[in-house]
């Protein structure tokens, strides 16, 4: 199985500054089958990015997603207090899917 | 709207099973094939398994295969997912989750809102 690693585990930073989260995995991820979600307290898990760089539906440009076979990254420009919350990079192309462990972005 | 209504929390003694269910509404239900993730308290993300509504085939992650089953019920939209077998590690929010890509091989766009499974004796 694929294992991902994130990093880093927490992220302190301020509204208005850049984030940038790494997810690696143990083996390439085939055709970029790579994705993002935001997870926020007592919620659910949100789509932000698949296909490696494709925004779901209704998530704003200040998030974009980079990378392709084993190194991909997550970048948040301009943060906003609702973006603070954790991260969790997901490859998709083979089974079992698997997550990487998060990354906390807090204030 | 595009949603998906899970059952409410559940509290199993060790050695129980429990069947979770997912209401799918806003969307042609057998066009969509389903996951099945769970969280343990405080920690990642852990997928279970996945159904095809259309034909109810499923593939399941090795770690629970022979305990999960996932089924479904096209007269009311609804995919279950039963666990046997519990332990107290079983102990975590389960979650339906969309596979947007028409097949077995997209992200996760659509989350049910969460069904606690907390076993205890």
């Amino acid at each position: 199985e694929i294992v991902l690693t994130q990093s880093p585990g927490t992220l302190s930073l301020s509204p208005g500054e850049r984030a940038t989260l790494s997810c690696r995995a143990s083996q390439s991820v085939s055709s970029t089958y790579l994705a993002w979600y935001q997870q926020k307290p007592g919620q659910a898990p949100s789509l932000l990015i698949y296909g490696a760089s494709s925004r779901a539906t209704g998530i704003p440009d200040r998030f974009s997603g980079s990378g392709s076979a084993t190194d991909f990254t997550l970048t948040i420009n301009r943060l906003e207090p609702a973006d603070f919350a954790v991260y969790y990079c997901q490859q998709y192309g083979s089974s079992p899917r698997t997550f990487g462990q998060g990354t906390i972005l807090e204030i | 709207q595009v949603q998906l209504v899970q059952s409410g929390a559940e509290v199993k003694k060790p050695g129980a099973s429990v069947k979770v269910s997912c209401k799918a509404s806003g969307y042609i239900f057998t066009s969509y094939y389903m996951h099945w993730v769970r969280q343990a308290p405080g920690q990642g993300l852990e997928w279970m398994g996945i159904i095809n509504p259309s034909i109810g085939s499923t593939t399941y992650a090795q770690k629970f295969q022979g305990r999960v089953t996932m089924t479904r019920d096209k007269s009311t939209n609804t995919v279950y997912m039963e666990l046997s077998s519990l332990r107290s590690e079983d102990t975590a929010m389960y979650y339906c989750a969309r596979d947007r890509s028409g097949s077995d091989s997209g992200a996760f766009d659509i989350w049910g809102q969460g069904t606690m499974v907390t076993v205890s004796s």
